[in-house]
């Protein structure tokens, strides 16, 4: 299994506001910052959120992200059905030491 | 345009090898660390392995360490992985990958994917 756990799926009907979390240990999570992808089936990741809560140029203000300890969480506000991907959080861990993922997150807009 | 194209993958049986490469443009691809990421069928994500920009750190994941060899040219823009002694859990789309610089250890840009195949 995953280094990083999160949620195997979510879901929400338009206009409502999802969180994803994202489970680590103080060897990856908690010493690092945390990055989350955007997956369209089909199509290659694309960064959605870096060191934590940072926001590339073009990702809309309604993704957004957060570090507590050795947890994350992505939160998507006013959902829209083209948010319907898979999600993925990310960083590195300093005791393997190696790239670590989260197992995914299905996102189903309703 | 920041682009990166891998090439190199197809249908391999296993015990055998194979040599991706991923084509970078757009950019200084001297300056950033570079890695592969791969996704098996129907699974998620799984990062192989990272090199610094000038080859001195090399990482690997315990699933190909001993099998899988990363390098770079900075002189002709090129990322590599060298894939011996295949397994069929190695079937996946492999990804190649850039850190972005004050990115943290984030991974800005992704190339669209090559597909490796490990079957008799």
């Amino acid at each position: 299994q995953s280094v990083l756990t999160q949620p195997p799926s979510a879901s929400g009907t338009p206009g409502q506001r999802v969180d994803i979390s994202c489970s680590g240990s103080s060897s990856n999570i908690g010493s690092n910052p945390v990055n989350w992808y955007q997956q369209v089936p089909g199509t290659a990741p694309k960064l959605l959120i870096y060191n934590n809560n940072r926001r590339p140029s073009g990702v809309p203000a309604r993704f957004s992200g957060s570090k507590s300890g050795t947890s994350a969480s992505l939160a998507i506000s006013g959902l829209q059905s083209e948010d319907e991907a898979d999600y993925y959080c990310s960083t590195w861990d300093d005791s393997l030491p190696m790239g670590v993922f989260g197992g995914g997150t299905k996102l189903t807009v309703l | 345009e920041v682009q990166m194209v891998e090439s190199g993958g197809g249908l391999v049986k296993p015990g055998g090898s194979l040599r991706l490469s991923c084509a970078a443009s757009g950019f200084t691809f001297s300056h950033f660390r570079m890695n592969w990421v791969r996704q098996a069928p129907g699974k998620g994500l799984e990062w192989v392995s990272s090199i610094i920009s000038s080859s001195s750190y090399i990482y690997y994941a315990d699933s190909v360490k001993g099998r899988f060899t990363i390098s770079r040219d900075n002189a002709k823009d090129s990322l590599y992985l060298q894939m011996d002694s295949l397994r069929a859990e190695d079937t996946a789309v492999y990804y190649c990958t850039r850190t972005g610089v004050y990115l943290g250890n984030a991974f800005d840009v992704w190339g669209q994917g090559t597909m490796v195949t490990v079957s008799s």
